[in-house]
């Protein structure tokens, strides 16, 4: 399968614990996104890769949310000391240029 | 970001044609229209896009009103396969990183 994997499909933790999620893009595609969606919403922007530079980070980003690309290749999100209301899925995409976004699966992530 | 308004919910009955419409009275010139529809416990998937012209593809068909302020999706024979929640969202890929802004899209109920 040469889609967008993200590891793992689902985590349930608790708060104040830290949790990092990975994901796969597409090998040749250079754009990688990660979104946030909560039940009933569409997914929410949360921070934009080009190769390893991140570019952009969303106002939802806190102090807590970190994201990495190394070597531009997979990516990771890690959350720190989480909390209730960062339980969502978070969903990551990848991209060449302004074309379609392809995307993973998601991560389930909930918050005890 | 111009934004997009979406009916919250339609249904549609099996093999019959869907027509599902979006405005978006802010639209500039540089926007392109962009579908994305996401299936239940999955990531969103590219459906169409266009500028101006109305577009075909395996997927389905995008009309264009002529002064850009509104669009519809096209689902030619629906399918139960079909029923997903359905994004219509504007890109500016002039100057922007090309993230997208999901609303709350349309929920399509496919009947047998």
């Amino acid at each position: 399968d040469t889609g967008v994997s993200q590891d793992p499909r689902h985590k349930i933790t608790k708060r104040g614990q830290n949790v990092t999620f990975r994901c796969d893009p597409i090998s040749e595609h250079n754009r990688l996104y990660w979104y946030r969606q909560t039940l009933g919403q569409g997914p929410e922007f949360l921070t934009y890769f080009q190769n390893e530079a991140q570019l952009e980070k969303s106002r939802l980003l806190s102090d807590r949310f970190s994201a990495e690309r190394p070597k531009g290749s997979f990516s990771t999100l890690e959350i720190q000391r989480t909390e209730q209301g960062d339980s969502a899925m978070y969903l990551c995409a990848s991209a060449t240029a302004y074309n379609e976004q392809f995307f993973g699966p998601g991560t389930r992530l909930t918050v005890l | 970001d111009a934004k997009t308004t979406q009916p919250n919910s339609m249904e549609s009955n099996e093999e019959e044609p869907v027509h599902l419409p979006c405005n978006h009275s802010t639209i500039s010139g540089t926007d392109y229209i962009h579908w994305y529809r996401q299936l239940p416990s999955q990531g969103p998937e590219y459906v169409i896009h266009g500028l101006t012209s109305n577009v075909n593809n395996r997927m389905a068909s995008l009309a264009i009103a002529e002064d850009r302020k509104s669009s519809t999706l096209i689902l030619h024979r629906a399918t139960l396969r079909d029923a997903a929640v359905y994004y219509c969202i504007l890109r500016d890929v002039a100057g922007s990183q090309g993230n997208l802004i999901f609303g709350k899209g349309t929920k399509l109920s496919v009947k047998p």
